[in-house]
């Protein structure tokens, strides 16, 4: 099983400010089978990033992902207010599917 | 436009069972898999395991073998997720969530659309 770290668990910033999430992996895999999802308190999770660095559909471009190996980034370059909820990185390549435990972005 | 409506929010005893159903609309059923997803209160999500809706075919997480059964309709379009011997903690948000395979690449797809979540609460 993969198991998949991600730091720091909270992260304190202001709108405006940049984000960088990391993901670290207890062995390497393909960066085809890593994505990052956004969730917001009581809504499921949404599709941000997908094979590493492609944003899904409608995700504006201010959300960038980065990575292989074992050590994957979600940078977002300027936080807009609606950015502010938790971010989960996942490997979906093989089973189990895991995820991280979450990087929780909040206002500063 | 794709979405897929899950049942209702359930509250059983302990040893209960429960069925979730996770009803698709907007694609063509068949084509694509479905993932079932879990989220405890204030954890991260937790993967369940999959089925093919296409043939039936499953796979399931090591953790829930032999307490999951995930079933599917396809005069209906609907997957179905149960678990049995409830215990406290299965107290839950349960998802379902759609992923297909790229038969030219090899590789999996991510969780691309996601049901809007049922919470299941065991309790005495």
């Amino acid at each position: 099983e993969i198991v998949l770290t991600q730091s720091p668990g909270t992260l304190s910033l202001s709108p405006g400010e940049r984000a960088t999430l990391s993901c670290r992996a207890s062995q390497s895999f393909s960066s085809s089978s890593l994505a990052w999802y956004q969730q917001k308190p009581g809504q499921a999770p949404r599709l941000l990033i997908y094979g590493a660095s492609s944003r899904a559909t409608g995700i504006p471009d201010r959300f960038s992902g980065s990575g292989s190996g074992t050590d994957f980034t979600l940078t977002i370059s300027r936080l807009e207010p609606e950015d502010f909820a938790v971010y989960y990185c996942q490997q979906y390549g093989s089973s189990p599917r895991t995820f991280g435990q979450g990087t929780k972005v909040e206002i500063k | 436009q794709v979405q897929l409506v899950q049942s209702g929010a359930e509250v059983k005893k302990p040893g209960a069972s429960v069925k979730v159903s996770c009803k698709a609309s907007g694609y063509t059923f068949t084509s694509d898999y479905m993932h079932w997803v879990r989220q405890a209160p204030g954890q991260g999500p937790e993967w369940m395991g999959i089925i093919n809706p296409s043939g039936g075919s499953t796979n399931y997480a090591q953790k829930f073998q032999g307490r999951v059964t995930m079933t599917r309709d396809t005069s209906t379009s609907t997957v179905y997720m149960e678990l049995s011997s409830l215990r406290s903690e299965d107290t839950a948000v349960y998802y379902c969530a759609r992923t297909n395979y790229d038969i030219l690449t090899g590789f999996w797809n991510a969780f691309d659309i996601w049901g809007q979540g049922t919470m299941v609460t065991v309790s005495s």
